[in-house]
């Protein structure tokens, strides 16, 4: 079975930086392409990262410049660099599984998901 | 950008109904579009991929149809675990887009 466990969300203040990290179970997190999907209180959800089975990525133009997705493969554990983060970031933010079979990726495990909130 | 718009935003039906959800997209995307159900403080969870695939483990209650820009999620005979937001999101092209969900209530 497919677990994935978010953590490191919490309280940060506009300006400041945060690192979420997605723990695997049931996958193995080198040989499978992982994204983070985020949605703002009361909201629609908002694709903002993937990262590829190559280590290619894909950034929202919201986060571009701000956000780095990257893997650990020893830990089976994808992580989320956010900075400069704006108050609109505020969102609970899902670890998910992708799945590339078409021109992009859909998604068919996610985490429980992390809050995030960017305030002073 | 491709816009994804569902309608209705809300629906509200009764157990045993059987319903369904549109989602338009702004510009043709094949059969690339999947659906989602949400229930509140939960993760999504995926129900249908390329349009009218239904992912393993879902109720066949559910099913897809459409291609080009038209899609439809439909229900049958609606139970209370039914209930719940759904969206759909397109993967045919960056930026990767989803609706802005439809709530299926108990009427």
């Amino acid at each position: 079975e497919v677990q994935l466990v978010e953590s490191g969300g919490g309280l940060v203040q506009p300006g400041g930086s945060l690192r979420l990290s997605c723990a695997a179970s049931g996958l193995i997190v080198s040989s499978n392409s992982m994204s983070w999907v985020r949605q703002a209180p009361g909201k629609g959800l908002e694709c903002v990262s993937v990262i590829y089975g190559g280590d290619a990525t894909y950034y929202a133009d919201s986060v571009k410049g701000r956000f780095a997705i990257s893997r650990d493969n020893a830990k089976n554990t994808v992580w989320l660099q956010m900075n400069s983060l704006r108050a609109e970031d505020t969102a609970v933010y899902y670890c998910a599984r992708v799945i590339v079979a078409g021109p992009l990726p859909y998604f068919d495990n996610w985490g429980q998901g992390i809050l995030v909130t960017v305030s002073s | 950008d491709i816009q994804m718009t569902q309608s209705p935003s809300t629906l509200s039906a009764s157990v045993g109904d059987r319903v369904a959800i549109t989602c338009r997209a702004s510009q043709t995307i094949s059969t690339w579009l999947a659906w989602y159900q949400q229930k509140p403080g939960k993760a999504p969870n995926l129900l249908i991929y390329k349009a009218s695939s239904l992912e393993s483990g879902v109720t066949s209650r559910f099913s897809g149809s459409g291609s080009g820009t038209e899609f439809t999620l439909t229900i049958s005979s609606l139970q209370p675990d039914d209930f719940a937001t759904y969206y759909c999101q397109q993967y045919n092209s960056y930026p990767i887009t989803f609706g802005q969900g439809t709530r299926l209530e108990i009427k």
